[in-house]
């Protein structure tokens, strides 16, 4: 069975905080994604990696960076956090146009 | 850019009723793909139905279906024979299906999302 993991369910941070998020996906995938969702936005792209190394921004990279050094974990980092970035962000991955996600990581910057 | 706007925030229904979610978009490409997700109170993403834009006919899941309106730009998502199980957040989704050096990268763009409520 496909499996997108995110590291943890819930986290909390407090503002200024250097933060890594990080996901995990063990299906040999070249495509990997960070959105965010918020209420009455839906979930918007931060980032994507195309291939190890490779990565382009989304619609929203203002205050992200992302990190591929290996083909299976794609990590988005919060260089310092603001309370602006509290949010659920999903991690996922594709293989022929199909996404799958990981269960999000709830995110709460104090 | 492309778009995508639900726009109904909440929608309830009886068990054992239908309910229709709205979608709506706006691209300028001729071909692309359209997605309805599903996420449950579990927050996994669960793919409920996809539709081609160059297939005519309205793609169907079980008890889901959809009326694809290309020209209109209209995505709607019946589910039929409402169950509690069907409760959950819905989003409309699309994604290009440029490639030959275009390529989407299975890049989705989202709606806003719909919070439906499954009365028993």
């Amino acid at each position: 069975d496909v499996k997108v993991t995110q590291s943890s369910r819930y986290l909390v941070k407090r503002t200024g905080e250097k933060v890594f998020l990080e996901c995990v996906q063990d299906m040999d995938h070249e495509n990997m994604f960070w959105y965010r969702q918020d209420p009455g936005l839906g979930l918007r792209l931060i980032y994507f990696s195309y291939d190890v190394k490779m990565k382009e921004k989304g619609d929203i990279p203002e205050g992200y960076s992302v990190s591929r050094e290996k083909k299976e974990r794609f990590s988005l980092i919060l260089e310092s956090a603001s309370t602006n970035q509290t949010s659920m962000y999903l991690c996922a991955s594709s293989l022929d146009g199909k996404l799958f996600f990981g269960s999000g990581t709830q995110l709460s910057v104090l | 850019a492309q778009t995508v706007t639900q726009s109904q925030p909440e929608m309830s229904v009886q068990e054992a009723e239908t309910v229709t979610l709205s979608c709506t978009y706006d691209t300028s490409e001729s071909d692309y793909y359209l997605f309805w997700y599903k996420q449950p109170p579990s927050r996994q993403m669960i793919l409920v139905i996809r539709q081609e834009a160059y297939k005519q006919q309205n793609a169907t899941e079980n008890r889901f279906s959809v009326n694809f309106q290309k020209a209109a730009k209209s995505f709607s998502l019946k589910i039929s024979d409402s169950q509690l199980g069907d409760a959950a957040m819905y989003f409309c989704a699309y994604r290009s299906a440029l490639n030959a050096g275009g390529t989407s990268y299975g890049k989705l763009t989202f709606g806003q999302g719909t919070i439906l409520t499954v009365h028993p």
